[in-house]
């Protein structure tokens, strides 16, 4: 079956502009994470999902930074007026509890290259 | 919060049996220990998962002692291509909302 996808895998941006990453789970999997990885470092917590709601989003830097999961299944995360520090790869990953899985075993997609020039 | 400590880097030979041993001296009762594998370019991998004595699967066995202080992967007889990134991570396994704390893992290099 189909992994954890995300699009754009490579996106550009100047600084101030605003940017939308997008992530699909593996299909029937309700919750969704999004990472931040900087080079050298793991991934970094940004938002939990748990079907359509935000139900952690501690991981958050500032009020630039927005999450979305309208249907529960495809996320966008959305960033304002971007700025340099958050250049980063932007991981995306989901889990579910079906098939004797656990939360803890989470799938990740590719993730996404931000560069904010 | 449970927290690990791993080696920052290992190297290696290619046919030889490699152990990366983490240190989670704070970990709660239920929590269980993870790993994961993470390639150049790639999202991490989840490897193997346990809570206490021996796990094995086709990758790896995960080694916990009775304390549950410390856990050892164990990769057998690498290859090249087991060069990789791998983080040992500690947490509840059934709550969700728990997220999972992510450190530098253990560079490990294989070489020929």
């Amino acid at each position: 079956g189909a992994g954890v996808s995300q699009t754009p895998s490579n996106k550009v941006t100047e600084k101030g502009k605003y940017v939308e990453l997008r992530c699909d789970p593996i299909s029937g999997h309700t919750a969704l994470y999004w990472y931040r990885q900087s080079l050298g470092q793991g991934p970094e917590f940004l938002i939990y999902f748990q079907g359509t709601g935000a139900a952690d989003d501690s991981g958050l830097p500032n009020d630039r930074f927005f999450a979305v999961r309208p249907e529960g299944s495809v996320s966008t995360l959305k960033i304002q007026r971007t700025e340099r520090g958050d250049s980063a790869v932007y991981l995306c990953a989901s889990s579910s509890m079906t098939s004797g899985r656990t939360f803890n075993e989470q799938f990740f997609g590719p993730g996404t290259r931000l560069t904010v020039l | 919060l449970a927290k690990t400590t791993q080696p920052i880097s290992m190297d290696s030979y290619e046919g030889q049996e490699v152990n990366i041993t983490c240190s989670h001296n704070n970990i709660a009762t239920n929590d269980y220990i993870t790993w994961y594998q993470q390639f150049p370019s790639q999202g991490p991998r989840f490897i193997i998962q346990g809570y206490k004595t021996k796990v094995t699967n086709e990758v790896a066995s995960l080694f916990i002692p009775a304390d549950r202080k410390s856990s050892t992967l164990s990769l057998p007889r690498v290859s090249l291509s087991d060069t990789a990134v791998y983080y040992c991570l500690v947490g509840p396994i059934m709550d969700s909302n728990y997220q999972l704390i992510w450190g530098a893992g253990t560079k490990l290099i294989i070489k020929p």
